[in-house]
């Protein structure tokens, strides 16, 4: 069964700190993608990696970077934590190219204060 | 990013009822495809239904099917004899090139027993 992973369900951080969230996918899959979801927004992409070592930016990347060092596990970093990062973060992996879905993780609700 | 339009950010239907709900894009490709994904309060979001561009047969998928417009650029998803279990909010996201999918805000749908 196909299994994308999240560290935290939820996670509270304080302005500044450096934050780390973890997703793990179990699929063997190429590409991995983080998004944000704020209401009325929907989701918008952050990063997304198609290869390990290999990351894009998608369309709001500024305050993140990201990590792939294994195909199986995408970082998300957030340098210094301000509070306009609260939100909710889902992770996603998609097996390449081809019309594939995207398999989500449950999500991390982030909270900085 | 992909403009997505979903114009309806709530919709309530009885339960038994048919409920469609709206979503149009913006691309000029030709080739590319299209989800409806469902995010219940659980926040997991799961594959509604998918559809091919280059198909010209609307795809189904159970109670749920499409109405895909390709000239009109719209793409919207009818929930037939709506059950408690179909209350979520929906996404309508066009996968236009290889990697990304772009979302619409969301539709909050609600049924009634």
């Amino acid at each position: 069964d196909v299994k994308v992973t999240q560290s935290s369900r939820y996670l509270v951080k304080r302005t500044g700190e450096k934050v780390f969230l973890e997703c793990v996918q179990d699929m063997d899959h190429e590409n991995m993608f983080w998004y944000r979801q704020d209401p009325g927004l929907g989701l918008r992409l952050i990063y997304f990696s198609y290869d390990v070592k290999m990351k894009e930016k998608g369309d709001i990347p500024e305050g993140y970077s990201v990590s792939r060092e294994k195909k199986e596990r995408f970082s998300l970093i957030l340098e210094s934590a301000s509070t306009n990062q609260t939100s909710m973060y889902l992770c996603a992996s998609s097996p390449g190219t081809g019309g594939r879905e995207q398999y989500f993780g449950p999500g991390t609700r982030l909270t900085v204060t | 990013a992909q403009t997505v339009t979903q114009s309806q950010p709530e919709m309530s239907v009885q339960e038994a009822e048919t409920v469609t709900l709206s979503c149009t894009y913006d691309t000029s490709e030709s080739d590319y495809y299209l989800f409806w994904y469902k995010q219940p309060p659980s926040r997991q979001m799961i594959l509604v239904i998918r559809q091919e561009a280059y198909k010209q047969q609307n795809a189904t998928e159970n109670r749920f099917s499409v109405n895909f417009q390709k000239a009109a650029k719209s793409f919207s998803l009818k929930i037939s004899d709506s059950q408690l279990g179909d209350a979520a909010m929906y996404f309508c996201a066009p996968r236009i090139n290889d990697y990304k999918l772009s979302f619409g805000a969301g539709t909050t749908v609600t049924v009634r027993a």
